[in-house]
């Protein structure tokens, strides 16, 4: 069975910085893109980034360029979101997908994990 | 590629027939659009795919189609668990882009 699970959310100030983890199970991890899409508190899905199954290819959407890093560690089946210098817009839930339908860098994700919320505050 | 989702909401009984619109500012390549499902508190689930084919594991009470710049998500007999949000998602040219989603309410 395909499990995504996020941890590493929680409440930050502006300005300040949070590592996003996803650990995978049950699917050949190192064969898959994998993304971040993030979902404000009542808001749409929104892309983040992704990254090729060995890690050489990384996209970002344009307002997290600079600011979040994402990266994979395939011997640990695990996946990987840096952020740093976090602005209130970007406070919301987090999910990892593994990107299985489409052209490479873009894709249908067709498992999700449950995600993990980050909150942005003074 | 900007999606624009219609209607907003969708006021239906159980055993109804919804259809769900999505409309893209430019025409999507290789029809490369996909619907998810979402449920309140759970993350999305991939319902269609390459516009009219259906996940693993769908039902096929629902179904896609369309192509270049128009849309289609149908459900032909609500079931009580398809009251949720619906997202369309092209992926045909990067970034992929998400509509702003349309809500199944029960009426």
């Amino acid at each position: 069975e395909v499990q995504l699970v996020e941890s590493g959310g929680g409440l930050v100030q502006p300005g300040g910085s949070l590592r996003l983890s996803c650990a995978a199970s049950g699917f050949p991890f190192s064969s898959y893109w994998m993304s971040w899409v993030r979902q404000a508190p009542g808001k749409g899905l929104e892309w983040v980034a992704n990254i090729k199954e060995d890690g050489s290819l990384k996209y970002y959407m344009d307002s997290v360029k600079g600011r979040f890093t994402i990266s994979r560690d395939n011997a640990k089946n695990s996946l990987y979101l840096q952020m740093d210098s976090l602005r209130g817009e970007d406070a919301a839930m987090y999910y990892c997908a593994r990107d299985t339908y489409g052209p490479a860098p873009t894709a249908a994700a067709d498992y999700w994990g449950p995600g993990t919320l980050v909150t942005v505050s003074s | 590629i900007v999606l624009t989702q219609s209607p907003a909401t969708l006021s239906l009984s159980p055993g109804g027939r919804a259809t769900l619109s999505c409309r893209a500012s430019q025409s999507v390549s290789n029809d490369y659009l996909a619907w998810y499902q979402q449920k309140p508190g759970q993350a999305p689930r991939l319902l269609i795919y390459g516009a009219s084919n259906r996940a693993t594991g769908i039902p096929d009470r629902f179904s896609g189609s369309g192509s270049g710049t128009d849309f289609t998500l149908t459900i032909s007999r609500l079931e009580p668990e398809d009251f949720a949000v619906y997202y369309c998602q092209q992926y045909g040219r990067s970034p992929r882009t998400f509509g702003q989603g349309t809500k199944v309410e029960i009426k």
